[in-house]
């Protein structure tokens, strides 16, 4: 079956960038979604279609996509955006729906 | 503003069905494109795509759970039902639903979930 391959987690200072990676073989040819999950709380949509960002979302989120592989940026990191953060994307037919295994974001 | 709620029970056993209902508000599954999802995580675990029905009754499954579960919708009572049978103890997680947005091109649709519910834990023990 199709796998989104992510980091368990990623580490940074306030006020640095975080990137969080996603890979996948069909990505060239599928959309990426990011969603935002802190502890107790359902999932919450942060870029969808690879780098459109939802209203609501601040300016510091952002998406990009190379290849096999997406980014999720996070600017000028700040101690309420520690949380996990899971890509959803889809097979190449796109019929078939899947997300990665989570990255835990650590804000030191 | 659209809300979606999970509702069904906290503890099944082992090889029962389990029967989860999503009541939705601030849209109709009798509009062309929309849907309602099903997602599920396992304490502690990621987040795992179970099942998606559109407004035209056309339902998606999840390849490793397709033999397990079946997706209805009442569009009258604005619900959609997941059963799951043959339930076993890894099937212990919270189950959300979720509110597909959707966008065609001229070959391809692509699928995502926002917003979503608050998540029902359904327990499986004996």
């Amino acid at each position: 079956s199709y796998e989104l391959t992510q980091p368990p987690s990623v580490s940074v200072s306030p006020g640095q960038t975080a990137r969080i990676t996603c890979s996948g073989d069909a990505l060239p040819k599928q959309y990426a979604y990011w969603y935002q999950q802190k502890p107790g709380q359902a999932p919450v949509l942060v870029i969808y279609k690879d780098s459109e960002r939802p209203s609501g979302i601040p300016e510091r989120f952002s998406g990009s996509s190379s290849g096999t592989t997406v980014t999720l940026t996070i600017s000028g990191v700040q101690a309420e955006d520690e949380a996990d953060y899971y890509c959803q994307s889809a097979d190449s037919s796109g019929t078939s729906l899947v997300f990665g295994g989570g990255t835990k974001l650590t804000v030191l | 503003q659209i809300t979606l709620k999970e509702s069904g029970p906290t503890l099944v056993k082992p090889t029962q069905t389990l029967t989860l209902t999503c009541t939705f508000s601030g849209f109709s599954l009798s509009t062309s494109g929309v849907g309602v999802g099903w997602i599920r995580q396992p304490p502690g675990k990621a987040l795992e795509w179970l099942a998606l029905i559109y407004w035209d009754d056309d339902k998606r499954y999840s390849p490793s759970l397709k033999s397990r579960l079946t997706i209805t919708k009442d569009t009258s009572k604005n619900q959609v039902v997941l059963t799951m049978t043959n339930m076993d103890p890894v099937d212990t997680a919270t189950y959300y639903c979720a509110h597909p947005r959707r966008y065609c091109s001229s070959t391809s649709c692509y699928s995502w979930f926002d917003p979503w519910g608050q998540g029902t834990l359904v327990t499986v023990s004996s």
